[in-house]
């Protein structure tokens, strides 16, 4: 069963834009992560938040963990065409669990 | 290898037949993972590896379903008589994972590219 839910399930925005996406969770984590992937075959990581931490950047990436909400953001600046693909949050104790993912469309 | 390598990457069976799907982990990865993912869904955890034994096999849906890890490198997951409910993309994934992820090294998992599986 999946353990996350992302928000919206499809989002489409303008290049240049920022993008944003949620992730809500159901049981306690020792870290959250968040890959992306293209056309449907193999993931790719994008970054990783521990469950003691807040924020976390890496390039136009960041990534926002509230444990008393049990929920996470992925905020994109500054979207490319590049971006477009789909974003799935995974949480992590025994094992690596995904949700539903986002798909998001940068529109040139 | 330079990352994880999953053979065949297109299965065609006929219904009720038996499959064989392989992963390749990278070199030295400890924990290995199977998923399977149908259009549309996020990835559904099948099970997991930690050396040679199953740590987790929670998500294996039945008992025609069963995955082995002999020497704690390549792994195979098995399909027995197969439905057309099968037909996903399986998706396998290996990290250095400390046992309960505790740590920041070695965390991410590498997936593969997937076996894409259609039963008719």
């Amino acid at each position: 069963s999946q353990q996350g839910e992302e928000d919206p399930q499809a989002l489409s925005i303008q290049e240049g834009e920022n993008a944003t996406m949620n992730c809500s969770y159901k049981t306690s984590i020792n870290n959250l992560q968040w890959y992306r992937q293209n056309s449907g075959r193999g993931l790719v990581h994008l970054i990783l938040i521990r469950s003691n931490e807040r924020e976390k950047h890496s390039g136009r990436l960041r990534v926002t963990l509230d444990t008393s909400k049990k929920s996470s953001s992925l905020l994109i600046t500054a979207s490319r065409a590049a971006d477009t693909a789909s974003y799935f949050c995974a949480t992590a104790r025994q094992k690596l669990v995904f949700g539903q993912g986002t798909r998001l469309t940068i529109n040139p | 290898g330079a990352g994880v390598s999953q053979t065949p990457s297109n299965k065609v069976t006929e219904k009720g037949k038996y499959v064989e799907l392989r992963c390749d982990p990278i070199s030295g990865h400890t924990a290995l993972y199977w998923y399977r993912q149908s259009l549309g869904q996020g990835p559904e955890f099948l099970i997991y590896f930690q050396g040679t034994g199953a740590a987790d096999d929670s998500g294996l849906p039945n008992d025609r379903f069963f995955a082995v890890r002999p020497e704690g490198s390549v792994s195979t997951l098995k399909i027995q008589r197969t439905e057309r409910g099968d037909s996903a993309v399986y998706l396998c994934a290996s990290s250095l994972k400390p046992r309960n992820w505790v740590g920041e090294n070695g965390t991410e998992a590498f997936f593969g590219q997937g076996t894409r599986l259609t039963v008719v």
